[in-house]
């Protein structure tokens, strides 16, 4: 079974910075692609960003380009997700997810338990 | 970008009683090499979400056969046969064809 677990998290100031981790242990990390999806508290699902295999590639929702930068160490079978300018509407929990991307799926097909990240003076 | 509309938002439903769920894209979901990215996820209180059904009818792994996925197009519908206490929760349609959107969510609690 994929395990996957964030760190990171934790209350921050307006226009501040945020760096979270995913752990992704016991899998063959560098064969898949990688997310990160957040949930606003009490609210729906928003996919954030995603990462191909060997981060040539990457990709966000339009509300964090700019601010937001997803990156992976293979090595270290890591993932992270480095957030500036955070606002308030950035108040969510973050989870990490693999998505299955090349085969015939592209879904999340595994999740971590997230990690929550506050934004408020 | 695509939007995903869930029908209803919640709904109450007696132990061993079907289920169903509705959702519609605004746009068609057929990508460009034929294939629907239709999925559907269920998330538990205080868990994170988990794959039921990807490509609109094909159930994931260790899902149970009483969840079921059919559709086309823009209108796809979750079927839950049996109803069980573990099946309570929010569930989600996703949509994977043009980047990733999904829709409000549907709460399913027991009457």
């Amino acid at each position: 079974e994929v395990q996957l677990v964030e760190s990171g998290g934790g209350l921050v100031q307006p226009g501040g910075s945020l760096r979270l981790s995913c752990a992704a242990p016991g899998f063959i990390f560098s064969s898949d692609w990688m997310s990160w999806v957040r949930q606003a508290p009490g609210k729906g699902l928003e996919w954030v960003a995603n990462i191909k295999k060997d981060g040539s590639e990457k990709y966000y929702v339009d509300s964090v380009k700019g601010r937001f930068t997803v990156s992976r160490d293979n090595a270290r079978n890591s993932m992270y997700l480095q957030m500036n300018s955070l606002r308030a509407e950035d108040t969510a929990v973050y989870y990490c997810a693999r998505l299955d991307y090349d085969a015939p799926v592209r879904a999340f097909d595994s999740w971590g338990q997230g990690t929550l990240v506050i934004v408020s003076s | 970008d695509i939007v995903m509309t869930q029908t209803p938002l919640s709904s109450a439903v007696t132990l061993g009683q079907p289920a169903s769920i509705s959702c519609r894209s605004s746009q068609s979901l057929v990508h460009s090499n034929g294939n629907t990215y239709l999925s559907w996820l269920h998330q538990r209180p205080g868990q994170p979400p988990r794959l039921l059904i990807y490509r609109v009818s094909h159930r994931f792994s260790g899902v149970p056969d009483r969840f079921s996925g059919s559709g086309a197009g823009t209108e796809f519908t979750l079927k839950i046969s049996r109803v069980e206490a573990e099946d309570v929760g929010v569930y989600y349609c996703m949509q994977g064809t043009q980047w990733w959107t999904f829709g409000q969510g549907t709460k399913v609690e027991v009457k």
